[in-house]
Protein backbone atom coordinates (compact mmCIF):
# COMPACT_ATOMS: atom_id res chain seq x y z
CA UNK A 1 0.00 0.00 0.00
CA UNK A 2 0.96 3.60 -0.33
CA UNK A 3 1.05 4.30 3.52
CA UNK A 4 1.25 2.35 7.01
CA UNK A 5 -1.70 0.72 7.78
CA UNK A 6 -3.29 -0.17 11.29
CA UNK A 7 -5.93 -2.30 12.23
CA UNK A 8 -8.05 -2.01 13.90
CA UNK A 9 -8.74 1.24 13.85
CA UNK A 10 -10.45 1.27 16.92
CA UNK A 11 -10.41 -1.57 19.98
CA UNK A 12 -12.55 -2.08 23.22
CA UNK A 13 -11.85 -4.41 25.53
CA UNK A 14 -12.33 -5.27 28.99
CA UNK A 15 -9.48 -5.34 31.39
CA UNK A 16 -8.08 -8.14 32.02
CA UNK A 17 -8.40 -9.00 28.34
CA UNK A 18 -5.32 -9.63 25.24
CA UNK A 19 -5.48 -7.51 22.96
CA UNK A 20 -3.61 -7.66 19.40
CA UNK A 21 -2.54 -4.86 17.46
CA UNK A 22 -1.55 -5.08 14.19
CA UNK A 23 0.90 -2.77 11.66
CA UNK A 24 1.65 -2.99 7.76
CA UNK A 25 4.73 -0.97 6.62
CA UNK A 26 5.45 1.11 3.47
CA UNK A 27 6.80 -1.35 1.48
CA UNK A 28 10.36 -1.76 1.20
CA UNK A 29 11.09 0.03 4.87
CA UNK A 30 12.51 -2.19 6.82
CA UNK A 31 12.28 -0.40 10.08
CA UNK A 32 9.15 -0.52 12.04
CA UNK A 33 8.18 1.33 15.46
CA UNK A 34 5.69 1.42 17.95
CA UNK A 35 4.74 4.20 19.81
CA UNK A 36 1.65 5.20 21.98
CA UNK A 37 -0.19 8.74 22.44
CA UNK A 38 -2.09 9.70 25.51
CA UNK A 39 -4.32 12.60 25.11
CA UNK A 40 -2.09 15.76 25.20
CA UNK A 41 1.22 14.26 25.29
CA UNK A 42 3.54 13.52 22.30
CA UNK A 43 4.29 9.54 20.90
CA UNK A 44 6.12 7.54 24.02
CA UNK A 45 8.42 5.08 22.12
CA UNK A 46 7.79 1.36 22.56
CA UNK A 47 10.02 -0.25 20.58
CA UNK A 48 11.31 -0.59 17.16
CA UNK A 49 12.65 -3.44 14.46
CA UNK A 50 15.35 -3.34 12.36
CA UNK A 51 14.21 -6.45 10.18
CA UNK A 52 12.96 -9.54 12.37
CA UNK A 53 14.86 -8.27 15.31
CA UNK A 54 13.70 -6.10 18.09
CA UNK A 55 16.86 -3.76 17.75
CA UNK A 56 15.31 -1.17 21.17
CA UNK A 57 12.20 -2.28 23.38
CA UNK A 58 13.51 -0.15 26.11
CA UNK A 59 10.12 1.75 26.15
CA UNK A 60 7.78 -1.58 26.70
CA UNK A 61 6.30 -0.38 29.86
CA UNK A 62 6.04 -4.02 31.34
CA UNK A 63 6.06 -7.42 30.75
CA UNK A 64 2.63 -7.32 29.54
CA UNK A 65 3.70 -5.80 26.17
CA UNK A 66 5.03 -7.99 23.60
CA UNK A 67 5.92 -7.30 20.02
CA UNK A 68 6.94 -9.51 16.88
CA UNK A 69 7.96 -9.15 13.38
CA UNK A 70 8.33 -12.96 12.19
CA UNK A 71 8.84 -12.04 8.66
CA UNK A 72 10.55 -8.86 8.72
CA UNK A 73 6.95 -6.93 7.44
CA UNK A 74 3.31 -6.79 9.20
CA UNK A 75 4.25 -6.61 13.05
CA UNK A 76 1.77 -7.51 16.03
CA UNK A 77 1.78 -5.51 19.67
CA UNK A 78 0.19 -8.08 22.06
CA UNK A 79 -0.57 -6.57 25.35
CA UNK A 80 -1.94 -9.36 28.38
CA UNK A 81 -4.04 -8.61 31.03
CA UNK A 82 -5.04 -5.20 29.91
CA UNK A 83 -5.59 -2.10 32.26
CA UNK A 84 -7.26 0.69 32.22
CA UNK A 85 -4.30 2.97 32.05
CA UNK A 86 -3.16 0.91 28.75
CA UNK A 87 -5.95 2.93 27.04
CA UNK A 88 -4.23 5.47 24.21
CA UNK A 89 -3.65 5.49 20.71
CA UNK A 90 -1.08 3.05 19.73
CA UNK A 91 1.06 4.33 16.46
CA UNK A 92 2.86 2.70 14.10
CA UNK A 93 5.86 4.50 12.40
CA UNK A 94 7.98 2.90 9.42
CA UNK A 95 11.43 4.02 7.86
CA UNK A 96 13.79 2.94 4.91
CA UNK A 97 16.37 1.77 7.68
CA UNK A 98 16.92 3.01 11.14
CA UNK A 99 20.44 3.85 10.83
CA UNK A 100 21.61 7.74 11.91
CA UNK A 101 19.33 9.76 9.39
CA UNK A 102 15.54 8.01 9.03
CA UNK A 103 12.63 9.59 8.83
CA UNK A 104 9.85 7.90 10.15
CA UNK A 105 5.82 7.72 9.00
CA UNK A 106 3.16 7.35 10.80
CA UNK A 107 0.10 4.64 10.22
CA UNK A 108 -3.17 6.14 11.31
CA UNK A 109 -3.14 4.69 15.01
CA UNK A 110 -5.26 2.05 16.32
CA UNK A 111 -7.45 3.72 19.55
CA UNK A 112 -7.57 1.44 22.48
CA UNK A 113 -10.00 1.82 25.18
CA UNK A 114 -9.68 -0.51 28.12
CA UNK A 115 -13.22 -0.75 30.18
CA UNK B 1 13.44 17.97 33.45
CA UNK B 2 11.63 16.88 30.39
CA UNK B 3 14.19 15.54 27.46
CA UNK B 4 12.42 17.21 24.59
CA UNK B 5 10.28 20.77 25.80
CA UNK B 6 8.12 22.51 23.66
CA UNK B 7 5.83 25.60 24.73
CA UNK B 8 2.33 23.76 24.71
CA UNK B 9 0.63 26.84 23.27
CA UNK B 10 -2.08 28.03 21.77
CA UNK B 11 0.21 30.29 19.68
CA UNK B 12 -2.38 32.28 18.16
CA UNK B 13 -1.27 33.59 14.87
CA UNK B 14 -2.68 36.22 12.16
CA UNK B 15 -3.21 34.33 8.49
CA UNK B 16 -0.68 35.63 6.47
CA UNK B 17 1.66 36.18 9.61
CA UNK B 18 4.66 34.40 10.42
CA UNK B 19 4.41 31.25 13.45
CA UNK B 20 7.49 30.70 15.05
CA UNK B 21 7.88 27.02 16.82
CA UNK B 22 10.76 26.78 19.59
CA UNK B 23 11.90 22.95 20.76
CA UNK B 24 14.86 22.36 23.27
CA UNK B 25 16.70 18.81 23.80
CA UNK B 26 18.55 17.84 27.03
CA UNK B 27 20.45 15.21 24.83
CA UNK B 28 23.83 16.97 23.63
CA UNK B 29 24.01 13.42 21.12
CA UNK B 30 20.96 14.13 19.59
CA UNK B 31 21.73 13.94 15.51
CA UNK B 32 18.29 13.49 13.92
CA UNK B 33 15.03 16.62 14.48
CA UNK B 34 12.09 16.26 12.99
CA UNK B 35 8.88 18.41 12.87
CA UNK B 36 5.79 16.79 12.87
CA UNK B 37 2.18 18.48 12.51
CA UNK B 38 -0.70 16.81 13.96
CA UNK B 39 -4.21 17.36 13.21
CA UNK B 40 -7.11 16.89 15.87
CA UNK B 41 -7.71 12.85 15.66
CA UNK B 42 -4.75 12.33 13.18
CA UNK B 43 -1.88 10.79 13.30
CA UNK B 44 1.70 12.51 13.23
CA UNK B 45 2.68 13.78 9.63
CA UNK B 46 6.39 14.44 8.74
CA UNK B 47 6.86 18.32 7.52
CA UNK B 48 10.38 18.69 8.03
CA UNK B 49 13.67 17.06 9.02
CA UNK B 50 17.26 18.74 9.79
CA UNK B 51 20.37 16.94 10.49
CA UNK B 52 22.87 19.97 10.61
CA UNK B 53 23.31 23.32 12.44
CA UNK B 54 22.12 26.13 10.43
CA UNK B 55 18.86 26.60 8.01
CA UNK B 56 16.75 24.35 5.75
CA UNK B 57 14.09 25.52 4.05
CA UNK B 58 11.02 23.73 2.29
CA UNK B 59 8.04 25.84 0.82
CA UNK B 60 6.62 28.31 3.51
CA UNK B 61 8.44 25.90 6.31
CA UNK B 62 12.02 26.48 7.51
CA UNK B 63 13.48 24.46 10.03
CA UNK B 64 16.58 25.91 12.37
CA UNK B 65 19.25 23.76 14.65
CA UNK B 66 21.84 24.74 16.73
CA UNK B 67 22.98 22.01 18.51
CA UNK B 68 25.70 23.95 20.95
CA UNK B 69 22.42 25.62 22.09
CA UNK B 70 20.09 22.44 21.87
CA UNK B 71 17.83 24.00 20.25
CA UNK B 72 15.66 23.71 17.46
CA UNK B 73 12.73 25.57 15.39
CA UNK B 74 10.32 25.67 13.07
CA UNK B 75 8.76 28.56 10.97
CA UNK B 76 5.58 28.84 9.57
CA UNK B 77 5.53 32.12 7.00
CA UNK B 78 2.16 32.90 5.18
CA UNK B 79 0.65 31.00 7.88
CA UNK B 80 -2.80 29.65 6.37
CA UNK B 81 -5.85 28.42 8.85
CA UNK B 82 -4.79 25.01 7.65
CA UNK B 83 -1.74 25.13 9.70
CA UNK B 84 -4.03 25.40 12.64
CA UNK B 85 -2.58 22.19 14.24
CA UNK B 86 -0.40 20.42 17.30
CA UNK B 87 2.87 20.54 16.00
CA UNK B 88 5.43 17.80 17.81
CA UNK B 89 9.09 18.12 17.54
CA UNK B 90 10.98 14.80 17.53
CA UNK B 91 14.49 14.06 18.51
CA UNK B 92 16.59 11.14 18.19
CA UNK B 93 17.55 9.62 21.41
CA UNK B 94 21.06 8.55 21.77
CA UNK B 95 24.02 7.39 19.22
CA UNK B 96 23.02 3.82 20.31
CA UNK B 97 19.33 4.00 19.05
CA UNK B 98 18.87 5.81 16.11
CA UNK B 99 15.18 4.33 15.56
CA UNK B 100 14.34 5.74 19.42
CA UNK B 101 12.76 9.40 18.90
CA UNK B 102 11.74 11.18 21.71
CA UNK B 103 8.53 13.54 21.31
CA UNK B 104 8.14 16.90 23.37
CA UNK B 105 4.13 17.47 24.25
CA UNK B 106 3.30 19.50 20.89
CA UNK B 107 2.35 23.07 20.22
CA UNK B 108 -0.90 23.74 19.14
CA UNK B 109 -0.79 26.68 16.49
CA UNK B 110 -4.33 28.34 15.42
CA UNK B 111 -4.41 30.54 12.87
CA UNK B 112 -7.05 33.13 13.00
CA UNK B 113 -8.50 34.47 9.19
Amino acid sequence: GAGVSQTPSNKVTEKGKYVELRCDPISGHTALYWYRQSLGQGPEFLIYFQGTGAADDSGLPNDRFFAVRPEGSVSTLKIQRTERGDSAVYLCASSLTSLRFNEQFFGPGTRLTVL
Amino acid sequence: QKEVEQNSGPLSVPEGAIASLNCTYSDRGSQSFFWYRQYSGKSPELIMFIYSNGDKEDGRFTAQLNKASQYVSLLIRDSQPSDSATYLCAVTATTDSWGKLQFGAGTQVVVTP
